[in-house]
């Protein structure tokens, strides 16, 4: 079945990297996704990367993929106060566009 | 275009009464997407819609649970008979599907609460 999991809380100082961790079950995901949620909010797509790719990196965020374990993390550089949100990864089933979420991490940036 | 428009926002209803959501996409989008979130979860895929056909409902989707998208443009999901249980924030998503890694837009949601 479809499944993805990740870590539930992540505490780090300002200007520390995060790093936040998922796995996931679908063998024929294509895409993997990272969003961002603040609260009351809705969801803010951060990047994605496709499944024949290793590594990705758009400014402060690297998402690394390794594929053979479905693990997939994301790094955020020089964390900030505003970073503080709720982290989700998704895995789009192929053909679809239809995402199954992780259940979500929670980091919280201390000053 | 300010992106993917839900409303209301809120809504508190008592058990029993029916609710229903509207969703407007970014315009052109032809895909439309309906998830649940629960407090401290992930959103769960209800439905989704190409232009005006429901291509997927999910098992989550109970017969209370309908939704439509007549004219491929805007969505409307429909709770009939509203339980406690359905309490939770309902997000709407479109994009315009050309393959896999179409990038999904969410809107800001509606969170029901039923009393």
């Amino acid at each position: 079945g479809e499944d993805v999991e990740q870590s539930l809380f992540l505490s780090v100082r300002e200007g520390d990297s995060s790093v936040i961790n998922c796995t996931y079950t679908d063998s024929s995901s294509t895409y993997l996704y990272w969003y961002k949620q603040e609260p009351g909010a809705g969801l803010q797509l951060l990047t994605y990367i496709f499944s024949n790719m290793d590594m990705k990196q758009d400014q402060r965020l690297t998402v690394l993929l390794n594929k053979k374990d479905k693990h997939l993390s994301l790094r955020i550089a020089d964390t900030q106060t505003g970073d503080s949100a709720i982290y989700f990864c998704a895995e789009s089933i192929r053909n679809t566009g239809k995402l199954i979420f992780g259940q979500g991490t929670t980091l919280q940036v201390k000053p | 275009d300010t992106g993917v428009s839900q409303d209301p926002r809120h809504k508190i209803t008592k058990r029993g009464q029916n609710v229903t959501f509207r969703c407007d996409p970014i315009s052109e989008h032809n895909r439309l997407y309906w998830y649940r979130q629960t407090l401290g979860q992930g959103p769960e895929f209800l439905t989704y819609f190409q232009n005006e056909a429901q291509l997927e409902k999910s098992r989550l989707l109970s017969d209370r649970f309908s939704a439509e998208r007549p004219k491929g443009s805007f969505s409307t999901l429909e709770i009939q008979r509203t339980e406690q249980g359905d309490s939770a924030m309902y997000l709407c998503a479109s994009s315009f599907y050309r393959g896999d890694g179409t990038e999904a837009f969410f809107g800001q949601g509606t969170r029901l609460t039923v009393v």
